[in-house]
């Protein structure tokens, strides 16, 4: 059974440009969550997709977008990146009868 | 108000030492109670789940839940530098939904 995998592991952007992430979940997991963690903070949630529609968003703004494939991998889309957007962007997965929600290792984002 | 609140440490203790680590929470429709612990720059990992009040135990680590205080916390036995980590609780109302996460506390075992 293979983990959740992220990519790239690390990303230097500058502002105004647009970063797009990846999520590879965990074998036989349907549902997606991804969380924001800044430094020396939590990991804040974003949105969640499920069999590839949004069930569930954060409080942050629309230029936080996703989407999931047929095959539950999914992608977190960032436009006009800001400075405050530097952070350690992570990915859940889970199935909706499990126990609970298995992260990846997170892809690191610097905003210049 | 955030949702749950945790002690940021940072925690120092020598190596065999008790490690008592707490979260609290204010809206009673939580139901279930997370722990998970990041080494630095690293995802966090599962390390116990427990769903509504009472204990639950796996090996050195002991999660207890009082959802009539509101208060959860998370015992190390026997603590070892490889513990030496931040530990982030998490609650949520259902397992398919989203986990609010405490600030983390840094913890220290010093050999």
């Amino acid at each position: 059974e293979t983990g959740v995998t992220q990519s790239p592991t690390h990303l230097i952007k500058t502002r105004g440009q647009q970063v797009t992430l990846r999520c590879s979940s965990q074998s036989g997991h349907n549902t997606v969550s991804w969380y924001q963690q800044a430094l020396g903070q939590g990991p804040q949630f974003i949105f969640q997709y499920y069999r590839e529609e949004e069930n569930g968003r954060g409080n942050f703004p629309p230029r936080f977008s996703g989407l999931q494939f047929p095959n539950y991998s999914s992608e977190l889309n960032v436009n006009a990146l800001e400075l405050d957007d530097s952070a350690l962007y992570l990915c859940a997965s889970s199935d909706p009868q499990g126990e609970t929600q298995y992260f990846g290792p997170g892809t690191r984002l610097l905003v210049l | 108000q955030k949702e749950v609140e945790q002690d940021p440490g940072p925690l120092s203790v020598p190596e065999g030492a008790i490690v008592s680590l707490n979260c609290t929470y204010s809206n009673s429709a939580f139901q279930y109670f997370m722990w998970y612990r990041q080494y630095s720059r690293k995802g966090p990992e599962l390390l116990m789940y427990t769903y509504s009040s009472g204990n639950k135990e796996d090996g050195r680590f002991t999660a207890q839940v009082d959802k009539s205080s509101k208060y959860i916390s998370l015992f190390i036995r026997d603590s070892q530098p490889s513990d030496s980590a931040t530990y982030l609780c998490a609650i949520a109302i259902n397992t398919g939904n989203q986990f609010y996460f405490g600030t983390g506390t840094s913890l220290t075992v010093i050999p």
